[in-house]
């Protein structure tokens, strides 16, 4: 089966730094997505890890350890508008193509 | 980065009544798009997967002849929602990806249905 699990909410300072966890246990798992929601819209990518290791990218990175199931996204410098779901999905390879499959996203809420 | 249309962006139909929702990949070909639903303070769950040319495939307890998908051309696909009641009230979002080893899917902005 697949299971994904993160925190359900987070909040944190502005100007801090926030580390957002995610840990799967997925079949085919080939690798891991970060995407970012706003109440209404559409995700928008953050990262992709396949590799283990961290992955930076500006104020966000990502790190990946495929031995642990454990990944987790951090926010440097958070700004209010970093508020909003972060979304972790592992990337699975089947029979039929390819899929993600989502966690239930953590809530950030960055406060002055 | 690549776009991805949807159309309506919202909209509120009587139940019993059938609605299509489009989903258009502008300036890419989409070999594949997906279909997910969000129920509020829920994660994206993926209720198909569609192939240019070809039926989609269903997640499991996802009803086919319910949730109609239509994936005419590489910039085109369709869900139906057929005799839609109100417990299909959600927000639906396409997806779609150029179908290789995937590196990402691109997201459309979603389609909040109500049903009455």
């Amino acid at each position: 089966g697949q299971n994904i699990d993160q925190p359900t909410e987070m909040t944190a300072t502005e100007g801090a730094i926030v580390q957002i966890n995610c840990t799967y246990q997925t079949s085919g798992f080939n690798g891991l997505f970060w995407y970012q929601q706003h109440a209404g819209e559409a995700p928008t990518f953050l990262s992709y890890n396949v590799l283990d290791g961290l992955e930076e990218k500006g104020r966000f990175s990502s790190f990946l350890s495929r031995s642990k199931g454990y990944s987790y996204l951090l926010l440097k410098e958070l700004q209010m508008k970093d508020s909003a779901s972060y979304l972790c999905a592992s990337h699975i390879l089947t029979g039929g193509g390819n899929k993600l499959t989502f966690g239930t996203g953590t809530q950030l809420k960055v406060e002055l | 980065g690549a776009v991805v249309s949807q159309h309506p962006s919202w909209v509120i139909c009587k139940s019993g009544t059938s609605v299509k929702i489009e989903c258009r990949s502008l300036d890419f070909q989409a070999t594949t798009m997906f279909w997910y639903r969000q129920f509020p303070k829920q994660s994206l769950m993926l209720m198909a997967t569609s192939n240019e040319g070809s039926k989609a495939t269903y997640e499991q307890g996802v009803e086919k002849d319910k949730f109609l998908i239509n994936h005419a051309s590489l910039t085109l696909s369709t869900l139906t929602v057929t005799s839609a009641h109100p417990e299909d009230s959600s927000f639906y979002i396409c997806s779609a990806s150029f179908g290789t080893e995937i590196d990402t899917q691109y997201f459309g902005p979603g389609t909040r249905l109500t049903v009455l």
